[in-house]
């Protein structure tokens, strides 16, 4: 059974910084694009970054260009969220995806709140 | 970045009777598109990739069609799971961007 689980959401301070992680299982992880979507407040699903099966390539949405950082773990089956200089705006539910163009399986998603 | 602008925000649909969503790209996306499912509490179900092509394990009655602008998801005998909110969604280009969805409810 294919799992992803997210991890690492929590209330920050604007500014401050936070790592997401999402341990996947049940596939094989390294043969797959992986992405991050969020969904903040009342609004729509947006793409935040993807990366290649050996991390050698990212792409990021131009809101969070410079500030959030995408990796990855293959021996452990694991991908990253770095997040720093955090704003309000960031505020949303964060999903991790399996697949780079359209994802066929989504965790169920960790709340980053950005407030003071 | 290409904008993804759904209709109808909301169509009111019986069952058993055939319901016609569209999506709409503002540069064309020849067949890069993907359509979702999602019902409240859980997360999107890809039912529909390269515009036309159906994800394992989605029925028959969902259908895709379409290229370029102008695409078309089409439930057919509307079942009582298929009341959920529909996305498309584009990967022709980065970033990828979603439509704001139509939500399918009970008429």
């Amino acid at each position: 059974e294919v799992q992803l689980v997210e991890s690492g959401g929590t209330l920050v301070q604007p500014g401050g910084s936070l790592r997401l992680s999402c341990e996947a299982s049940g596939f094989a992880f390294i043969t797959y694009w992986m992405s991050w979507v969020r969904q903040a407040p009342g609004k729509g699903l947006e793409w935040v970054a993807n990366i290649n099966q050996d991390g050698s390539g990212s792409n990021y949405v131009d809101s969070v260009k410079g500030r959030f950082t995408i990796s990855r773990d293959n021996a452990e089956n694991s991908l990253f969220l770095q997040m720093n200089t955090l704003r309000a705006e960031d505020t949303a539910v964060y999903y991790c995806l399996r697949g780079g163009y359209y994802p066929d399986f989504w965790g169920q998603g960790t709340l980053v709140t950005v407030s003071s | 970045e290409i904008v993804m602008t759904q209709s109808p925000a909301t169509l009111s649909v019986s069952p058993g009777e055939t319901a016609t969503l569209s999506c709409r790209a503002s540069q064309s996306l020849s067949s890069d598109l993907a359509w979702y499912q999602r019902k409240p509490g859980q997360t999107p179900r890809l039912l529909i990739y390269a515009a036309s092509t159906r994800a394992t394990g989605i029925p028959a009655r969902f259908s895709g069609s379409g290229s370029g602008t102008e695409f078309t998801l089409t439930i057919s005998s509307l079942q009582s799971e298929d009341f959920a909110v529909y996305y498309c969604q584009q990967y022709h280009i980065w970033p990828r961007t979603f439509g704001q969805g139509t939500k399918v409810e009970l008429k």
